[in-house]
């Protein structure tokens, strides 16, 4: 079974620009999270999508946005770009999404923004 | 709100030396516990979890960890050490009921000297 897929792997773009990250999970997986990895601040939780609804948002400002397609991929958009929106940007998908599940983390998409 | 500690950004062993990495969580009820393991360019892969039932949990590559409520903590341990083993090591919780949000520590950094 394939793993979680990321594209593009690696993205440089300049302050002010855009850019739409995408992700697809392992087949019959329906829950997609994004998570943010920084050396400064870690780990943290962006947003996570089940049947293409947002379920849960964690404390990023609006300029990050996400969806969700029928088929479970996921795409997260990041709108005026800023030097600190730098960062690996990790895909992760689960069968249902509840807390025992375990998340299935795709290679992630290092972005650079100049 | 959930929170993970982890005690020491960096742990340096040699090789066959025993290995412990720790971690403390805080939350209103005991939540789900994972341990995952990153390497160089690459997502995370899950080495184990506690969900419910037996307190020690054996995970991938030889990884062991035991859930103590008392203590609010879910060390990790290896007994002899390798050189493969050298990587970076993520505490994570997530709630026991609703989403798979996880909420990761800042991560521990493991080298191991031959």
């Amino acid at each position: 079974k394939a793993g979680v897929t990321q594209t593009p792997r690696y993205l440089i773009k300049t302050r002010g620009q855009q850019v739409t990250l995408s992700c697809s999970p392992i087949s019959g997986h329906r829950s997609v999270s994004w998570y943010q990895q920084t050396p400064g601040q870690g780990l943290q939780f962006l947003f996570e999508y089940f049947s293409e609804t947002q379920r849960n948002k964690g404390n990023f400002p609006g300029r990050f946005s996400g969806r969700q397609f029928s088929n479970s991929r996921s795409e997260m958009n990041v709108s005026t770009l800023e030097l600190g929106d730098s960062a690996l940007y990790l895909c992760a998908s689960s069968l249902v999404g509840e807390g025992n599940n375990e998340q299935f983390f795709g290679p992630g998409t290092r972005l650079t923004v100049l | 709100a959930q929170s993970v500690t982890q005690l020491g950004s960096h742990v340096s062993v040699s090789e066959g030396a025993l290995v412990l990495l720790r971690c403390n969580y805080s939350s209103s009820v005991p939540p789900y516990l994972f341990w995952y393991v990153q390497y160089p360019n690459q997502g995370l892969q899950l080495l184990l979890k506690y969900t419910t039932g037996a307190t020690l949990v054996k995970g991938i590559n030889g990884f062991e960890a035991e859930f103590k409520k008392s203590e609010t903590s879910f060390h990790l341990t290896k007994p002899s050490a390798h050189m493969s083993d050298a990587a970076e090591y993520f505490c994570a919780v997530s709630r026991n009921s609703g989403y798979s949000t996880l909420t990761f520590g800042k991560g521990t950094m493991l080298l191991v000297s031959p």
